[in-house]
C-alpha cells in the first residue's frame, strides 16, 4: 500500500512570506497528525485530526499557523507570515485506529522549510 | 506528565558488535513505550513497543527492548550491528493523561556503525 505523502520536500522562503504543506495520508486511515521536528529534536505533535475534527491543537501556535483537514482525507497545514524560527522538518503521520494507544504511527518523509 | 530522557545524544560501534541505547521514563501511569527509526531522508518507522505485557519486547531488524519498572528504563539492543542499522532512534512514551493519547518524543539518539 501506499504510504504517507508529503509536499513539498523541500521549500525555501523569505521571512513574512506564507507556506504551505501538503499531506495525503495511507487510506483508511482515520486519524492524522501534523509533527514539527526542529534540528537535533525529537518531532512535537502540532495538531491531531479524527477524520475532520481537530481533536488536540492545543501546541499550534494559532496567530500565524492554521490547518484543515476537508472530507477528513488529505490536510493541509499553513503557516503566515513564516518567521525564521519556522526553519524545520514538519511531518505528517496517519494511524488507522483512534488516539495513540497502539503507538503505529505512518510518518511521511516531511517537508524541510527554511525561512531566510 | 510522561517524559522520555534518551541518555547519549550520539552512539558509535562497529559492524558486529553489540548496540546498546539507552531510555529513561517518567511517567505518573503505566507507560506505553516505543522506540522508532529514522534513516536519513526517510519517514519514521515504527521498531518496537512495549503495552504492558512481555517485558521484554522483540521488534524489526533483530532489535529488543527491556522494560524495568525498578529503574524506568526501556533500553534498546541489538546483539549485532549493521551497517544498515546507522539511523536516529527515538524513545518515545504515549501521553495518557487528560484522556488525551499523543506520542512524545525524546531527543534522539545518533547511531553511527564503522566497517
Amino acid at each position: 500500500e501506499a504510504g504517507v505523502v508529503q509536499s513539498p520536500r523541500y521549500k525555501i522562503i523569505e521571512k513574512k512570506q506564507p507556506v504551505a504543506f501538503w499531506c495525503n495520508p495511507i487510506s483508511g486511515h482515520n486519524t492524522l497528525y501534523w509533527y514539527l521536528q526542529n534540528l537535533g529534536q525529537g518531532p512535537e505533535l502540532l495538531i491531531r485530526y479524527e477524520n475532520e475534527e481537530a481533536v488536540d491543537d492545543s501546541q499550534l501556535p494559532k496567530d500565524r499557523f492554521s490547518a484543515e483537514r476537508l472530507k477528513g482525507v488529505d490536510s493541509t497545514l499553513k503557516i503566515q507570515p513564516a518567521e525564521l524560527g519556522d526553519s524545520a522538518v514538519y511531518l505528517c503521520a496517519s494511524s488507522r485506529l483512534t488516539g495513540s494507544n497502539t503507538g503505529e504511527l505512518f510518518f511521511g518523509e516531511g517537508s524541510r522549510l527554511t525561512v531566510l | 506528565a510522561q517524559s522520555v530522557t534518551q541518555l547519549d545524544s550520539h552512539v558509535s560501534v562497529s559492524e558486529g558488535t553489540p548496540v546498546l541505547l539507552r531510555c529513561n521514563y517518567s511517567s505518573s501511569y503505566s507507560p506505553s513505550l516505543f522506540w522508532y527509526v529514522q534513516h536519513p531522508n526517510k519517514g519514521l518507522q515504527l521498531l518496537l513497543k512495549y503495552t504492558s505485557a512481555a517485558t521484554l519486547v522483540k521488534g524489526i531488524n533483530g532489535f529488543e527492548a527491556e522494560f524495568k519498572k525498578s529503574e524506568t528504563s526501556f533500553h534498546l539492543t541489538k546483539p549485532s550491528a549493521h551497517m544498515s542499522d546507522a539511523a536516529e532512534y527515538f524513545c518515545v512514551v504515549s501521553d495518557q493523561s487528560y484522556n488525551t493519547d499523543k506520542l512524545i518524543f525524546g531527543t534522539g539518539t545518533r547511531l553511527q556503525v564503522f566497517p
